[in-house]
């Protein structure tokens, strides 16, 4: 039993370069969510799905797009990558949005130079 | 922006001691969650404590909740040297999107 597998573990691009983040969820879940990661700051979310068809933008959105392509998968697309998108992007799942936990990923640690 | 703030923002202690970290928040909340991250690991849940408690204990864990203050405290009883992480608290606001929203989180090092 997986959890949430997120890939890759690690990227380095060039100012630029494009590229898709995976997360991938063996819990059934119906929400998914993509936070940034950033020494002192946190995290803060950048998009979420809410259920399998939907998406929003969450705090940090630009730069950004997303797919939940079904239940299982939301993957996370840099279209042109920034210096100021280097940072460590977790995924997460919750069961319900009420009044459950978030359950995540090790996370992709993306260096955009 | 950050809805919840922890305090202290680093903490360093001994084994055998307790360590307490406290989360501040600045609207009505639906719950309020606790998370540690290991270094270059993601977030893993401990506690969540609803609007309507006021305290829950899970092992060497315990969570206090004051909305009168807009305040949660967590316990961590007898430290171990596993215990070293940071710790962050989020809050689900009442109303809304019922999103978490993550505090900066404090680090605790606890000396063998």
């Amino acid at each position: 039993n997986a959890g949430v597998t997120q890939t890759p573990k690690f990227q380095v691009l060039k100012t630029g370069q494009s590229m898709t983040l995976q997360c991938a969820q063996d819990m059934n879940h119906n929400s998914m969510y993509w936070y940034r990661q950033d020494p002192g700051m946190g995290l803060r979310l950048i998009y979420y799905s809410a259920s399998e068809g939907t998406t929003d933008k969450g705090e940090v959105p630009n730069g950004y797009n997303v797919s939940r392509l079904n239940k299982r998968e939301f993957s996370l697309r840099l279209e042109s990558a920034a210096p100021s998108q280097t940072s460590v992007y977790f995924c997460a799942t919750i069961r319900t949005l009420r009044d459950s936990p978030l359950h995540f990923g090790n996370g992709t640690r993306l260096t955009v130079t | 922006s950050q809805q919840g703030e922890e305090d202290p923002q680093a903490l360093s202690i001994q084994e055998g001691e307790n360590a307490t970290m406290n989360c501040s928040y600045k609207t009505s909340i639906n719950n309020l969650q606790w998370y540690r991250q290991n270094s270059g690991r993601g977030l893993v849940h401990l506690i969540l404590i609803r609007s309507n408690e006021r305290e829950k204990h899970s092992g060497r864990l315990r969570v206090t909740l004051d909305t009168s203050k807009k305040s949660s405290s967590l316990l961590i009883t007898a430290s171990r040297a596993a215990d070293t992480a940071s710790y962050f608290c989020a809050t689900v606001l009442s109303g809304g999107s019922y999103i978490p929203t993550f505090g900066r989180g404090t680090s605790l090092i606890v000396h063998p």
